[in-house]
């Protein structure tokens, strides 16, 4: 159980284009999602916080206007990175707490890898 | 500042022998210590997640030890095998506030 999935895996972008990523709880109801972003070598960054049908909350230092989290379901998370750029490129890891959870534990998902040339 | 440091940065063990990583964290106030082992490429998974009134708890050849008073905590790998090869990461919580990552020890496993 607590299965998160990412969709895509990896994805090749060039400069200046929006790409989308989607968290998806697969065997449960997921009343907060989680993004990160996590450099080679480097620990998880929390990016935002989303609850379903709320405004995500922005950890300092990320951009709202160019990272959209959009949290429609309690299944689902979007994550689009507008207009990007190489320096966006990084690998993106999403989490979710499933409903009631105990010690509001965190699930991840596989992370996407995301290449801006 | 609230930080956790792990250590070893990277560890490289024969296979077979046991190892144990560190982590200090100066969290506060704190709720839960976690560890996560996280494959390259791949999101982290959770093997233990302990309270402040839990010094040890393990789940297979992983056995994770915890000392409130001194914060500090430590993650045993028993009888090592080449797929533990991965990188552990010690997370603290404060509750409900965002989780503390560490950097994380990077063991390599080799025959």
């Amino acid at each position: 159980g607590a299965v998160v999935s990412q969709h895509p895996s990896r994805v090749i972008c060039k400069s200046g284009t929006s790409v989308k990523i989607e968290c998806r709880s697969l065997d449960f109801q997921a009343t907060t999602m989680f993004w990160y972003r996590q450099f080679p070598k480097q620990s998880l960054m929390l990016m935002a916080t989303s609850n379903e049908g709320s405004k995500a909350t922005y950890e300092q230092g990320v951009e709202k206007d160019k990272f959209l989290i959009n949290h429609a379901s309690l299944t689902l998370s979007t994550l689009t990175v507008t207009s990007a750029h190489p320096e966006d490129s990084s690998f993106y890891i999403c989490s979710a707490t499933p409903a009631g959870a105990v010690y509001n534990e965190q699930f991840f998902g596989p992370g996407t890898r995301l290449t801006v040339l | 500042k609230n930080q956790v440091e792990q250590s070893p940065q990277s560890l490289i063990i024969l296979e077979g022998k046991n190892c144990t990583l560190q982590c200090n964290y100066t969290v506060s106030p704190f709720s839960n210590l976690r560890w996560y082992k996280q494959d390259t490429g791949r999101g982290p998974v959770s093997l233990t997640i302990m309270t402040f009134s839990e010094n040890t708890k393990s789940n297979g050849r992983y056995t994770a030890t915890l000392d409130a008073d001194t914060k500090q905590s430590s993650l045993h790998i028993t009888a090592s095998q080449l797929s533990d090869s991965a990188s552990y990461i010690c997370v603290v919580s404060e509750g409900n506030t965002p989780l503390v990552f560490g950097k994380g020890t990077r063991l390599s496993v080799i025959a």
